[in-house]
């Protein structure tokens, strides 16, 4: 019964390229949420989505950064044309629905040079 | 609206030593209240939960209680391991919460020494 997986677990990107982060919930969960991490710090969420929707990118920077649950294949955080800033664990959780325990990836740890 | 205040790390302790981490919310309804534990480079695990009032959550010999009438959700262990060294988040899910989000503490980090 394979976890919340997310790849890859380390990515380097040079300032202005992009990122592509991927989380595959665990099997029978429907709903997928996205949390950064940045040194030092706890964990701030970003965006919920069930399959093909988005249900809360409050917490999703303006620009630069999408996310989306296609029908088919894993949930992808995107970030375009990225910033040193963005060096930050960024993790996914899966929940089997609404107020369920949220079960979390080992992360994918981003570097920007 | 919702927040989660986590007592500030790190904290250093002997093997067999007592531990408390003190955890208070903020919530405007119901919340479930968390404690996850992220061992170095790994993801974050749940340790305990509770999800009504005076619930007792336990798992590994930690436990935490619900506390609403001091908002409260301390973690405690009678006698910590070397291999309990980690970093410990208090987090809340409030169930009238649209977004269904978690809030987290900031975390603290524990290391035990032999």
């Amino acid at each position: 019964n394979a976890g919340v997986m997310q790849n890859p677990r380390h990515l380097v990107r040079r300032r202005g390229q992009e990122a592509r982060l991927r989380c595959s919930p665990m099997k029978g969960h429907s709903h997928v949420y996205w949390y950064r991490q940045l040194p030092e710090e706890g964990l701030k969420f970003m965006v919920y989505l069930q399959k093909e929707n988005i249900i809360d990118e409050s917490g999703m920077p303006k620009e630069r950064f999408s996310a989306e649950f296609p029908k088919e294949g894993p949930s992808i955080l995107r970030i375009q044309q990225v910033v040193r800033g963005d060096s930050a664990a960024y993790f996914c959780a899966s929940s089997r629905g609404t107020a369920n325990i949220q079960y979390f990836g080992a992360g994918t740890r981003l570097s920007v040079l | 609206g919702d927040s989660v205040t986590q007592m500030e790390g790190p904290v250093t302790l002997s093997e067999e030593a007592f531990l408390t981490i003190n955890c208070t919310y903020t919530a405007t309804g119901y919340p479930s209240l968390f404690w996850y534990v992220q061992y170095p480079g790994e993801g974050l695990q749940l340790l305990l939960k509770a999800t009504k009032a005076d619930d007792k959550g336990s798992n590994k010999g930690f436990e935490a209680t619900y506390r609403k009438e001091t908002t409260s959700f301390h973690l405690e262990k009678g006698s910590v391991q070397v291999s309990d060294s980690a970093v410990y988040f208090c987090a809340l899910s409030d169930p009238t919460n649209t977004g269904n989000q978690f809030y987290f503490g900031t975390g603290t980090s524990l290391t035990v020494i032999p």
